[in-house]
């Protein structure tokens, strides 16, 4: 599986803008970028994806480099709950007859996002 | 929203003996999985279950680890004889053929003394 790195930390203040970058210098074509989130004593939340564009839902926006080497998940307004660790994956390419994905994912250290009132 | 449910959330086991953990993934989900964590440590993948057979594994996954789905509904993860070094959260996870995205259970947390 293709490498990532990512900060150990971070820190931000309540409702002031978080970008949480990720290098991923070996990814392949085919690898989509994830992002994950783990809650103070919960599993793992799946925040955003993206292949080469940039992403927007309500929970982030996730910027892409133009080369894919790497990427930034941007929380827009941080919150105390967004006080989490940040994964990114490289998702497994396993691919099954419909298309779509179903291999393992594979965590890193994450950052851990430590969020000021 | 449809959520994984695991159970118990805590367990406490003595070594040596076998426990099950239980998981109910939403249920129109076709891929589910097991993954642990160690306290203080990183979330390691154990294996992935699709159409009544184990897709893949780790190498954590050896032979004292097995996962069934006995009925349709349930998901469990069974450890034959435990260890001390098991004790660790073990999360459920499942996913649709179509979505992207995984959904985690909020985890069983093994401790083995």
């Amino acid at each position: 599986d293709a490498k990532t790195t990512q900060p150990n930390s971070m820190e931000s203040n309540e409702e002031e803008p978080v970008h949480l970058p990720c290098n991923h210098s070996t990814i392949s074509g085919t690898d989509y970028i994830h992002w994950y989130r783990q809650l103070p004593s919960q599993g793992p939340e799946y925040v955003i994806h993206g292949l080469t564009s940039n992403v927007n839902n309500r929970m982030a926006s996730l910027a892409i480099a133009e080369d894919r080497k790497s990427s930034t998940l941007i929380l827009h307004r941080a919150t105390l709950r967004d006080a989490a660790v940040y994964y990114c994956i490289l998702r497994d390419p396993t691919i099954n007859a419909g298309g779509t994905s179903y291999g393992k994912l594979t965590f890193g250290q994450g950052t851990i996002l430590t969020v000021h009132p | 929203e449809p959520e994984v449910t695991q159970t118990p959330s805590h367990q406490v086991t003595q070594m040596g003996q076998e426990v099950i953990l239980r998981c109910v993934p939403i249920s129109n989900h076709l891929y589910f999985y097991w993954y642990r964590q160690i306290l203080g440590q990183k979330v390691e993948f154990l294996v992935s279950f699709y159409n009544n057979e184990i897709s893949e594994k780790s190498e954590i996954f050896d032979d004292q680890f097995s996962v069934e789905r006995p009925d349709g509904s349930n998901f469990t993860l069974k450890i034959r004889s435990t260890k001390l070094e098991d004790s660790a959260m073990y999360f459920c996870a499942s996913k649709t053929p179509r979505s992207y995205g995984y959904t985690f259970g909020s985890g069983t947390r093994l401790t083995v003394v």
